[in-house]
Parts: structure tokens; sequence; C-alpha cells
């Protein structure tokens, strides 16, 4: 059974840089999911898609986020990680992590998800 | 950016109600949209895909329909264990983007 795990620092300082690291178990992430993405719930509101890597090449980001933020990946430790520049308080978040499945229309949906963990960006 | 208003914001129903909810794209995307069930303090959870096929494991009374702007979601014998914020979004174009969600709760 795949599992994703996230792992990040909890509080953040104010104009700091946040990296966080999705950790895939169960199987090879690039047997898993060819595109691995993260995704940010502030409390109360909805979701924001941040940005994602493909393992096969190539990343996309959310152009309201685009210039601060780097999806990356590391296959031989089975991590693919989030680096945010710049936070502030309004980078406070639940953040996730989530792997594609690939459906048989062809068609890539948002099929396995980490448990989320809360980031606050204060001083 | 595509744009997804989900509509209503929120809902109260009855145990065994049928509940439907809708998605509205601001341009048109096919059928490339999702549900997803998220139930507090949890991560969302996929149901549908393909605007109305069913993933793996989801009870059938979830269903989904609509093609280009306008979409359903439907919980046929609305059960307790479906209390939950329900997002709708589409990938149809990047940015991938979400709805704002809908909050059931039972009357």
């Amino acid at each position: 059974q795949v599992q994703l795990q996230e792992s990040g620092p909890g509080l953040v300082t104010p104009s700091q840089t946040l990296t966080l690291t999705c950790t895939v178990s169960g199987d090879s992430i690039s047997r898993v999911s060819d595109r691995w993405s993260w995704i940010r719930q502030p409390a109360g509101k909805g979701l924001e898609w941040i940005g994602r890597i493909s393992i096969s090449g190539g990343t996309n980001y959310n152009p309201s986020l685009k210039s601060r933020v780097t999806v990356f990946a590391d296959t031989s430790k089975n991590q693919f990680s989030l680096k945010l520049t710049a936070v502030t308080a309004a980078d406070t978040a639940v953040y996730y992590c989530a792997g594609d499945i690939r459906q048989a229309s062809g068609n890539y949906v948002f099929g396995y998800w980490g448990q989320g963990t809360l980031i606050t960006v204060s001083s | 950016d595509i744009q997804m208003t989900q509509s209503p914001s929120s809902l109260s129903a009855s145990v065994g109600d049928r509940v439907t909810i809708t998605c509205q794209a601001s341009q048109d995307i096919s059928n490339y949209l999702s549900w997803y069930q998220q139930k507090p303090g949890k991560a969302p959870k996929l149901l549908i895909y393909d605007a109305s096929d069913l993933e793996i494991g989801v009870p059938s009374r979830f269903s989904g329909s609509g093609s280009g702007t306008d979409f359903a979601f439907t919980i046929n014998s609305l059960q307790p264990e479906d209390i939950a914020t329900y997002y709708c979004q589409q990938y149809d174009n990047l940015p991938l983007t979400f709805g704002q969600g809908t909050r059931l709760e039972i009357k």
C-alpha cells in the first residue's frame, strides 16, 4: 500500500525559506506515479495547487507562486520536496503532498495524498 | 486561470436525502473534472474523475455528471459518514484549480 508522509519545520520565520519533504513508501516513487504535486490549504479555506514535478522530467508551477517555488525529487530516497522562499504570514497553511493516478482514459488525477503538515509563518 | 465556482457553499440535509452540488468552470474544460471528499482534519479523497467515473472502492451512491462548463455531483441516500466538504477540481489547464468547496451537514 502506497503511503505519503510530509515532513517539515512546523514553524518558519517571515522572509525565510520553507523546505518540505514528502516520503513515498510502499513502492518505488517512479513506479507509483510520474507526477507529484504540492497543494496547500489555509485554515478554514479551500485548496490551492502549488506545483508539481514529473519524474520523467519537468516541473510546473502555479503562476501565483512561481517566482518563489521550486519542486524537486530525489528518487534514490523515494522523496520529493518543496522549497518556498521569502515566506509571509499568508503562506501559513496545511501543506499536502499528492501523487497522480493515471486513469484508463489517460488522464491524471490526485489519487495519493499525504496526511498534511501544518506550517505556521510567524516571528 | 480557470475559475471553478461551486454551489451551494454549504448545505444541510437529512439521512436518506438525495444531495446535489454543482460546479461551473469559467471556460470549457470538456470532462476534465474530478470530485474530492475532505473530512475534518483529513486529506482530500478522490471520489469521481473524468466528470462521471467512480474511483475504485467508492460507494455507488456517489455520482457525477456534466461536461463543458457545467457539472454536478450527487449523493443518493445521504449517509452520516458522508459529512464532509466536497471540492471539484479541473485538470484541463494549468494551473490546476479547485472550487471553493461545499460543506455538507446533517440536519
